[in-house]
């Protein structure tokens, strides 16, 4: 059973607009979740984290949304930059423990200039 | 800053051979993991460590085994390599105060034939 899923396999924006990454989790006991972002042969990098006692957190561009009753987050990336062209990971604790991290599949995100 | 490494960045082998993919971390991070990457699933837990020789399990474990006889040294063994197996594999550390946050290393592209 997935525990953090992320539905949209793809996203095409222009430069300059809103780009919306979501993410869907299962496990209302989580109490933190990040995002990562990840380029071509690459390791994935740490983007912005949101902890359960906040429904916003932002970081320049990047504003990350949660939802807790409907458990959903989303990352919001504003205005989207060409650079910002990569996968976008959603992630949780699992629920072996807080020092494990599950992952959702992932978004693809395309930026055209 | 934390600095991890893998070796080698890539390897083809053939099926039924032994592979051995290394992990160092350059601190004494006590929590280490290792991933695989694949398209469709994004990232999945294969094992994990939490102290030198104490490691687990994770979601996709099966061929797969571990050894950490260094704090900083992680070490993952496919006994004999199938063609499932050929992913692109992360290393990780936990960081950040409560070890919640897990920093990556540049992967290590593995071709199974």
């Amino acid at each position: 059973d997935q525990q953090v899923k992320q539905n949209s396999p793809s996203l095409s924006v222009q430069e300059g607009r809103i780009s919306i990454l979501n993410c869907d989790y299962t496990n209302s006991m989580f109490d933190y979740f990040l995002w990562y972002k990840k380029y071509p042969a690459e390791g994935p990098t740490f983007l912005i984290s949101i902890s359960s006692i906040k429904d916003k957190n932002e970081d320049g561009r990047f504003t990350v949304f949660l939802n807790k009753s409907a458990k959903h987050l989303s990352l919001h990336i504003v205005p989207s930059q060409p650079g910002d062209s990569a996968v976008y990971f959603c992630a949780g604790p699992s629920q072996g423990g807080s020092e494990k991290l599950v992952f959702g599949k992932g978004t693809k995100l395309t930026v055209n200039p | 800053d934390a600095g991890i490494t893998q070796s080698p960045r890539h390897k083809v082998t053939e099926t039924g051979t032994p592979v051995t993919l290394r992990c160092h971390q350059t601190e004494n991070h006590r929590y280490m993991y290792w991933y695989r990457q694949d398209p469709g699933h994004g990232l999945r837990l294969i094992h994990y460590s939490y102290g030198v020789k104490d490691t687990d399990k994770g979601e996709v474990s099966d061929g797969y085994s571990v050894s950490r006889s260094k704090t900083e040294d992680f070490l993952l063994t496919l006994e004999s390599a199938t063609s499932s197996q050929t992913s692109v594999y992360f290393c990780a550390i936990a960081v950040g105060r409560s070890d919640n946050e897990q920093f990556f290393g540049p992967g290590t592209r593995l071709t199974v034939l």
